[in-house]
């Protein structure tokens, strides 16, 4: 069963407008969030973080925004730019357990047109 | 960002042979992992190793096998390829602490054929 779901695979945006990627968990557990962006052929990066002791996360044009009770969290990315089309992979782990152990969801895939 | 390579960055073998593939970092960062990424899961974690010679299962732990002989080196071997191994496989590394990012290296595209 899926921890951690990216319902949206894909996602087209015009450049300088926002782009709102969402990931929903299932394990209440989770305490710390992270996202990813890869481009083809290299491996992930990462992008931001946020702890469950916080709901707002800002980092320049990158805002990660976590609601606890709905097990939702989000990243948003004002203004898009061509350069940020990339595949998003959001991340879960808990912090109580093995260091590290992420649990990623599948990925959106971020299409910003010029 | 931190050094990691990974080797060979592509490789095409045959069902039932080994294949071993390393990972190097510079960083001297204590914890290591390996994932592997296919169409419609996301990176799933293999194995990690915690230190030298301190290594525990991931998700996906069937069929692989890892050694950590040195804090940089982090090696994944496939004791008899299946095709179900085709994947791309990552390796990343992390400072200690937990909420240190893990950074990756840009991947090992492996086929058996």
């Amino acid at each position: 069963d899926q921890q951690v779901k990216q319902n949206s695979p894909s996602l087209s945006v015009q450049e300088g407008r926002i782009s709102i990627l969402n990931c929903d968990y299932t394990n209440s557990m989770f305490d710390y969030f992270l996202w990813y962006k890869k481009y083809p052929a290299e491996g992930p990066t990462f992008l931001i973080s946020i702890s469950s002791i916080k709901d707002k996360n800002e980092d320049g044009r990158f805002t990660v925004f976590l609601n606890k009770s709905a097990k939702h969290l989000s990243l948003h990315i004002v203004p898009s730019q061509p350069g940020d089309s990339a595949v998003y992979f959001c991340a879960a782990s808990q912090t109580g357990g093995s260091q590290g152990n992420l649990i990623f969801g599948k990925g959106t895939k971020l299409s910003v047109k010029p | 960002d931190a050094g990691i390579t990974q080797s060979p960055r592509h490789k095409v073998t045959e069902t039932g042979t080994p294949v071993t593939l390393r990972c190097h970092q510079t960083e001297n960062h204590r914890y290591m992992y390996w994932y592997r990424q296919d169409p419609g899961h996301g990176l799933r974690l293999i194995h990690y190793s915690y230190g030298v010679k301190d290594t525990d299962k991931g998700e996906v732990s069937d069929g692989y096998s890892v050694s950590r002989s040195k804090t940089e080196d982090f090696l994944l071997t496939l004791e008899s390829a299946t095709s179900s191994q085709t994947s791309v496989y990552f390796c990343a590394s992390s400072g200690t602490g937990v909420t240190q990012p893990q950074h990756f290296g840009d991947g090992t595209r492996l086929s058996i054929l």
